[in-house]
């Protein structure tokens, strides 16, 4: 247990709706990263928080998703009008010093 | 460009042997880390081992060593006396330490482990 917490932990919608996930790090760690894993890949990385400023985006994340990470704690992940293209397990990682800790992701199927 | 190669899709071991997992990376960053993730069926990512770019030793963590080339730009990861539990995927990844001051992860595809009994 690293101690990073996601929810919920699977998520099945329909195509078109909106989700949101949550990734609830260790209060102390300050670097807040989102990645997303498809079948078969290694995880990929979305975007990056340092405390609520959000400093870098992937070109991975379209106009679809938005990240926040209100008063530099917990942080959301919505993605908006699904698409199949979506399903994806989506981490959660926050930083200390060289090493990176993930939560247990959260599983999202689009059908 | 930064990358991560990892040619072997699937590995096989017998239990209590060693074996060696392979990884390359490229890089034009002169300061970088390497690491090494093992990921079960169940999903979750654990770290297993880091090694940075002017360490002059190769790191080691219990069963876990990684084989550090700096001039080849291979960072292998040997596991000896391999368990049962050790069948899940493996990832290596690299973080460059100039270029990349977020500090985000750039992952290889991975190898899949199975330990025969």
């Amino acid at each position: 247990d690293t101690g990073v917490s996601q929810n919920p932990r699977h998520k099945i919608t329909k195509r078109g709706q909106n989700v949101t996930f949550r990734c609830d790090p260790i209060s102390e760690h300050n670097r807040l990263y989102w990645y997303r894993q498809t079948l078969g890949q290694g995880p990929e990385f979305l975007t990056y928080f340092q405390n609520e400023a959000q400093l870098e985006k992937s070109r991975l994340l379209s106009d679809r998703f938005s990240a926040e990470r209100p008063k530099g704690s917990f942080s959301t992940l919505e993605i908006q009008r699904t698409e199949q293209g979506d399903s994806a397990m989506y981490l959660c990682a926050t930083r200390v010093g060289d090493e990176q800790f993930f939560g247990p992701g959260t599983r999202l199927t689009v059908l | 460009a930064q990358k991560i190669t990892q040619t072997q899709p699937g590995m096989f071991v017998q239990e209590k042997e060693a074996v060696t997992l392979d990884c390359t990376y490229d890089t034009s960053d002169q300061s970088y880390g390497l690491f090494w993730y093992k990921q079960p069926s169940s999903g979750e990512m654990i770290f297993l081992i880091y090694q940075g770019s002017y360490d002059e030793q190769n790191a080691t963590e219990g069963r876990y060593s990684l084989n550090f080339q700096k001039a080849r730009k291979s960072a292998n990861l040997v596991i000896s006396a391999s368990q049962l539990g050790d069948s899940a995927m493996y990832f290596c990844a690299m973080r460059e330490l100039i270029y990349n001051q977020g500090g985000k992860l750039i992952f290889g595809q991975g190898t899949e482990l199975s330990v025969k009994p």
